[in-house]
């Protein structure tokens, strides 16, 4: 069955960098297209950015140009989101989710989410 | 950039009773909308795209309809595990997607 899994909790300090992992299976990685989706709390679902995985070509949301980067590893099945110079407003849920088979940016298989807090 | 403005905010609802969720679009995008249920300390759950086709394992008292600017999901007789929050979700050129505000079904 399709998953995703990703890594664990992380607390960072204002101006550091995190990378959250989100490993697939259960389908053929190259395939889809992965997306990334952020949640702060008590706020709505923002959207940061997507990737193909199988070109490794992106597009990032306008407010976050520059500070993000995503990426994929095909071998390990596994995409990865980056964000740099982290503030206190990027703590959130952060989730990966995987393209619609119907069409790209509809996402039907979402990871668990993973927390990440910016805090001095 | 196409906005997309879910009402109401709330919705206080009792089970058994029909919930009605809009989502209006600042433009028409034609069919491009999904929508998705999402709980909290859950990722968020795929239940239409292009506004009416349902995705697997969602419920037949789920239902999506709309085209253009308007857009409305239908529960037609809620059930316990139905309360949760509502996103509308539009997909086109640029910016690629964006989300609506939701709307938190809640129970009265």
């Amino acid at each position: 069955q399709v998953q995703l899994v990703q890594s664990g909790a992380e607390v960072k300090k204002p101006g550091a960098s995190v990378r959250v992992s989100c490993k697939a299976s259960g389908y053929t990685f190259p395939s889809y297209g992965v997306t990334w989706v952020r949640q702060a709390a008590g706020q709505g679902l923002e959207w940061m950015g997507w990737i193909s995985a199988y070109s490794g070509n992106t597009d990032y949301a306008q407010k976050l140009q520059g500070r993000v980067t995503m990426t994929v590893d095909t071998y390990t099945r596994t995409a990865y989101m980056e964000l740099r110079s982290l503030r206190s407003d990027d703590t959130a849920i952060y989730y990966c989710a995987r393209d619609h088979p119907h069409s790209v940016y509809y996402f039907d298989y979402w990871g668990q989410g993973t927390l990440v807090t910016v805090s001095p | 950039e196409i906005v997309l403005t879910q009402s109401p905010a709330t919705l206080s609802l009792s089970p058994g009773e029909r919930a009605t969720l809009s989502c209006r679009a600042s433009q028409s995008v034609g069919n491009y909308v999904a929508w998705y249920q999402h709980k909290r300390g859950q990722p968020p759950r795929l239940l239409f795209y292009d506004a009416s086709n349902r995705a697997t394992g969602i419920p037949a008292r789920f239902s999506g309809s709309g085209f253009g600017t308007d857009f409305t999901l239908t529960i037609s007789s809620l059930e316990p595990e139905d309360f949760a929050v509502y996103y509308c979700q539009h997909r086109g050129n640029w910016p690629p997607l964006t989300f609506g505000g939701g709307t938190k079904v809640e129970i009265k």
